[in-house]
């Protein structure tokens, strides 16, 4: 069965210092991966995805994930965050053929002025 | 387009009673699914549906039924609430393959039952 687990349910960071995401997959078959972010009181929307190719994916708002198959990890980063920055952020992975996505538990990212 | 529309935003039900969320999407997806959402939990899935017609089970379908009439309308019915089905509930809805794979969701709908 596949799973995910994000390792940190909340990561407090200062407002310009990097910031790193950590997320493990699981799953016996070839695997796209997701990362959505959720701002208060809002719906989902898609930071980045991977689906093939580069392992290095750049993702909106100067998000970036890296693809490692041989750890099964999808790390999420970004060198200099910004009060705007603060939101919940979930990484998700894709069932091929349904449609199914399924999503570790997110975490919470509040940036310190 | 409009995208992924839920209604009502906010809910509160009495324990036993039955109601309906609505979702509709107008991008012609062919996917569309239901989640719910609980603190430290990320998103559950509750049911699917391929398309107009077909519908499965996620991984939490009990006390919850869908249907599928249309390509664009996906409703989520509880048939008799419980406090465990105090959540927020999100529709989402895409294409089939590529290039995107990419689901679509909408703003969520916030139910309490007391």
């Amino acid at each position: 069965a596949q799973s995910v687990t994000q390792l940190d349910s909340q990561v407090p960071v200062f407002e310009e210092a990097p910031v790193e995401l950590r997320c493990n997959y699981s799953s016996s078959v070839s695997v796209y991966l997701f990362w959505y972010v959720q701002y208060p009181n809002q719906g989902l929307q898609l930071l980045l995805k991977y689906l093939s190719g580069s392992t290095l994916v750049k993702g909106i708002n100067g998000f970036e994930a890296e693809f490692n198959k041989s750890q099964t990890s999808f790390h999420l980063r970004k060198p200099s965050v910004h009060i705007s920055d603060t939101a919940e952020y979930f990484c998700a992975l894709l069932i091929q053929g349904a449609q199914k996505l399924v999503f570790g538990q997110g975490t919470r990212l509040t940036i310190n002025p | 387009n409009a995208g992924v529309t839920q209604t009502p935003k906010f809910q509160v039900l009495k324990t036993g009673q039955s109601m309906t969320l609505q979702c509709a999407q107008d991008m012609n997806h062919e996917y569309m699914s239901w989640y719910r959402q609980d603190p430290g939990m990320g998103l559950r899935l509750i049911h699917y549906s391929v398309g107009a017609g077909i519908t499965d089970q996620g991984e939490v379908p009990n006390g919850y039924n869908v249907s599928r009439s249309t390509t664009e309308d996906f409703p989520l019915r509880l048939l008799s609430a419980a406090p465990s089905q105090t959540s927020v509930y999100f529709c989402a809805s895409s294409y089939d393959g590529q290039p995107s794979y990419e689901q679509y969701f909408g703003p969520g709908t916030r139910l309490t039952v007391t």
